[in-house]
């Protein structure tokens, strides 16, 4: 089946280290997005990749980082720099960049102890 | 970043009522998206929008693309249990390439 996959579902880590977040599509997708949720909120844009071996900063990219060298691939790693990092961690995928729906994986809540 | 103002941020409603939820902005876009999200899982597309005054239904679900560009509508018609969620919409902020996410409605249906 096609579709968007993130692990794990749950991670912990304790302050201090960094931790990395895994999205991986066989949706043939070129464009790769990370979400984060924090409750009563919406989805705020933390990086976005529009094609392998590019990807672009969203609103709040400080303490994370992100790689995209293949197509199906784009981890992202929460660095011990982000403040409050404890939040549901969504990837998203689509067509292309924007402009068409974008598809999401089934998240992962990351809990800094 | 921007926001959408999604309202009303939650609902209680009886089993079989009608739902109406709407997001609204001072920004104009270019597509909008409905999205259900069960807790602890990732949002599922419900319906896609592309065009100023668009109407489109998925079932018992039936979404408008304003006229003006800077809001969306989405009803739900004779709730049932499993309609339970919390429900997105998501713009396409007009000269970007980014998705502007609403607050979320939270509905709840009582049986």
């Amino acid at each position: 089946d096609g579709g968007i996959t993130q692990s794990p579902k749950y991670l912990f880590r304790k302050e201090g280290q960094n931790v990395t977040l895994s999205c991986e599509q066989n949706l043939n997708h070129d464009a790769m997005y990370w979400y984060r949720q924090d409750p009563g909120q919406g989805l705020r844009l933390i990086y976005y990749s529009q094609i392998v071996n590019d990807f672009q900063k969203g609103d709040i990219a400080e303490g994370y980082s992100v790689s995209r060298e293949k197509k199906e691939s784009f981890p992202l790693t929460v660095t011990s720099a982000q403040k409050n990092p404890t939040a549901f961690y969504l990837c998203a995928s689509s067509i292309e960049l924007a402009a068409d729906t974008q598809y999401f994986g089934p998240g992962t809540r990351l809990t800094v102890l | 970043g921007q926001q959408l103002n999604q309202n009303p941020q939650s609902m209680f409603i009886q089993e079989g009522e009608d739902v109406s939820m709407n997001c609204t902005s001072s920004s104009i876009f270019n597509t909008w998206l409905w999205y259900k999200q069960d807790p602890g899982e990732g949002p599922v597309l419900l319906i896609a929008l592309y065009k100023a005054g668009e109407l489109t239904s998925n079932g018992r679900l039936t979404a408008q693309f304003g006229i003006t560009r800077k809001d969306s509508f989405l009803n739900i018609s004779a709730s049932i249990p499993s309609d339970v969620g919390i429900y997105f919409c998501a713009g396409e902020l007009s000269g970007t390439y980014k998705y502007i996410f609403g607050t979320g409605t939270r509905l709840k249906v009582l049986a």
